[in-house]
């Protein structure tokens, strides 16, 4: 299956704006969601469908999908928002699931 | 409440067998697809297999293929993955996740057990 690859790592600002990116050719045809990992705990649903928010993620969190790229940004980032982060879709043959390589982001 | 609560993992030998469990509350667990996802320690998340509601349709990842098997009992509220043959790359824990779409078959996975650890070692 075709991989999602992300940047290993970014740092960024207490109260500061990181973008987070996620790269293949199967986003240009399906939608992707993203997951928060904090360490010790299971994945938690922050963006799904390119750029809709579930009940209960801050505002702060918005993602969006273009081209080969989707990226989800945090704006105004909290010490609590300190985690990995995975991106997921379909592969290029539509019919497996993949996961992106994952971004770690530390919150200075 | 959505609950996934996943059990079964446990050390096993390479070349063994165990098979994984996850119950399901909180919703109706025959209207949704279900997955699992596994991660190795210290590395990223993994895709293993899904299944339909009804449980006819099934699908994994390769590295799985032929080896892992995925069911669900809706009248249980359970899903399950058989693990055969199993390899020291199997080793992770593994995670029961729900799948939820909309009409287009876009998908994504809004709910997640806390994960149970299979070490495969002799």
């Amino acid at each position: 299956s075709s991989a999602l690859t992300q940047d290993p790592a970014v740092s960024v600002a207490l109260g500061q704006t990181v973008r987070i990116t996620c790269q293949g050719d199967s986003l240009r045809v399906y939608s992707v969601s993203w997951y928060q990992q904090r360490p010790g705990q299971a994945p938690k649903l922050v963006i799904y469908y390119n750029n809709k928010r579930p009940s209960g993620i801050p505002d702060r969190f918005s993602g969006s999908n273009s081209g080969n790229t989707a990226s989800l940004t945090i704006t105004g980032a909290q010490a609590e928002d300190e985690a990995d982060y995975y991106c997921n879709s379909r592969d290029s043959s539509g019919k497996q699931y993949v996961f992106g390589t994952g971004t770690k982001v530390a919150v200075l | 409440e959505v609950q996934l609560v996943e059990s079964g993992g446990q050390l096993v030998q390479p070349g063994g067998s165990l098979r994984l469990s996850c119950v399901a509350s909180g919703f109706i667990f025959s209207d949704y697809w279900m997955h699992w996802v596994r991660q190795s320690p210290g590395k990223g998340l993994e895709w293993v297999s899904r299944i339909n509601t009804d449980g006819s349709g099934t699908m994994y990842a390769d590295s799985v293929e032929g080896r892992f098997s995925i069911s669900r009992d809706n009248a249980k509220d359970t899903l399950y993955l058989q693990m055969d043959s199993v390899r020291g790359e199997d080793t992770a824990v593994y995670y029961c996740v729900r799948d939820v779409r909309d009409t287009y078959s876009n998908y994504w996975f809004d709910s997640w057990g806390q994960g149970t650890l299979v070490t495969v070692s002799s």
